[in-house]
């Protein structure tokens, strides 16, 4: 079965440092999808980036980048120089091509507080 | 802008009422999912449909149905609300299709049942 650990569940940071919110991943699957998404106090879940499982290389968007190692089956996320506006709940996700029509399994998610 | 909406950013119902969340998208996708999120649980997969009067069961859909009469439109009812269902609910949406590009989301639908 799919699952996701996110095991941080609330991570607190002052303005300016690096954080790194951490993604384990179980999944029998050799094609996979993983994803994160930022959820805002305003409550909609914002795309972060998307990532399948033949693609290694890490990104880099601004001040966001991802670290994605198949070998520890782990995605971890790193805001450098946090910002106030980065407070929010971030999930790390996992596709599911089972079924039907290929689902989301979320990880429980860490919420993160930047404060000045 | 492409949009998923659901009608109610707020809700309050009384235990035993039937309730009905309603979900819009525009963007023509076939695959539309309702999750229920709690403190400590993620994000859990309720119900979720393929296609027009398609459905199947997520992993906690006790409690609950859908509909889908039309493509745009994806509804979870409550048949009889519980307070254990004092819940936040989002909506999503994808495309079908090869690849994955994950959904696009409401804003969700905080309910309270008292």
């Amino acid at each position: 079965a799919q699952k996701v650990t996110q095991a941080q569940t609330e991570i607190s940071v002052v303005e300016k440092e690096d954080v790194t919110l951490d993604c384990v991943y179980e999944t029998r699957d050799t094609t996979y999808y993983l994803f994160w998404y930022k959820q805002p106090p305003s409550g909609e879940l914002v795309f972060l980036i998307r990532r399948n499982s033949f693609d290694e290389q890490n990104e880099i968007s601004g001040r966001y980048s991802w670290n994605f190692q198949k070998s520890t089956s782990s995605f971890n996320f790193t805001i450098t120089a946090s910002q106030v506006v980065d407070s929010a709940v971030y999930f790390c996700a996992l596709s599911d091509p089972t079924g039907t029509a290929s689902k989301l399994t979320f990880g429980t998610g860490t919420r993160l507080q930047v404060t000045l | 802008d492409v949009k998923v909406t659901q009608s109610s950013r707020y809700l309050v119902k009384r235990t035993g009422e039937k309730v009905f969340l309603e979900c819009v998208q525009d963007m023509d996708h076939e695959n539309m999912f309702w999750y229920r999120q709690d403190p400590g649980l993620g994000l859990r997969l309720i119900y979720f449909s393929y296609d027009v009067k398609m459905k199947e069961k997520g992993d906690i859909p006790e409690g609950y149905s859908v509909s889908r009469e039309k493509k745009e439109r994806f509804s979870l009812i409550l048949e009889s609300a519980s307070t254990n269902q004092t819940s936040m609910y989002l909506c999503a949406s994808s495309l079908l299709g090869t690849g994955f590009y994950g959904y696009t989301f409401g804003s969700g639908t905080r309910l309270t049942v008292v």
